[in-house]
């Protein structure tokens, strides 16, 4: 079945860039996207990306697709301390019979003053 | 304010209870799902629902159960059969097909006591 794999935690300096790293292995996902789950509340979608592109900037968050290797990153340039949450990575293909979205186990990141 | 509501956004069961967690939105989603939170182990589906009157089962649904008796509504039982129901559960909206993601709801996180 699907699986989509993160590293658990992440800690930067406030001003550094933040690269989370995301692998998934189904190769028929279409949709890939990137939530931010601060505490104690859901889950904020950032951004998505579709199979057929390569990278997707927005602001300061640019998400870099790997299709050959199932590889899925995001990048969040001058990242602040408001930045400090649990991201999770997702994935969809809609053709299939799986229906729902199948989610990564998170990778909290902490950034340091 | 278009959105997705969860209540309560603390409940404790006592062993042997049934416990009904709420869920509504107003985002005129076709779709809606219900998942689990547990620390360390990302999101995982109990069920979810394409359209009024019809449910499919997620990942972990043994031990809840779920109606959708209205487009706007997607309660989710928690029944004596789950024999480890401590969790945070996160219900979410979408539209199908489009691939934009989901939107959540701010969760409600259950306790047996």
């Amino acid at each position: 079945g699907e699986d989509v794999e993160q590293s658990l935690f992440l800690s930067v300096r406030e001003g550094d860039s933040s690269v989370i790293n995301c692998t998934y292995t189904d190769s028929s996902s279409t949709y890939l996207y990137w939530y931010k789950q601060e505490p104690g509340a859901g889950l904020q979608l950032l951004t998505y990306i579709f199979s057929n592109m390569d990278m997707k900037q927005d602001q300061r968050l640019t998400v870099l697709l790997n299709k050959k290797d199932k590889h899925l990153s995001l990048r969040i340039a001058d990242t602040q301390t408001g930045d400090s949450a649990i991201y999770f990575c997702a994935e969809t293909n809609p053709d299939t019979g799986r229906r729902a979205l199948t989610f990564g186990s998170g990778t909290r990141l902490q950034v340091q003053p | 304010d278009g959105g997705i509501t969860q209540s309560p956004k603390y409940l404790f069961r006592k062993e042997g209870q049934n416990v009904t967690l709420s869920c509504e939105q107003n985002l005129n989603h076709d779709a809606m799902y219900w998942y689990r939170q547990d620390p360390g182990q990302g999101l995982r589906l109990i069920y979810y629902s394409q359209i009024v009157n019809d449910f499919q089962k997620g990942d972990i649904a043994e031990g809840y159960s779920v109606s959708r008796e209205k487009k706007e509504s997607f309660p989710l039982t928690v029944t004596s059969a789950q024999k480890n129901p401590t969790a945070f559960y996160l219900c979410a909206s979408s539209i199908l097909g489009q691939g934009r993601g989901y939107t959540f709801g701010s969760g409600t996180r259950l306790t047996v006591v």
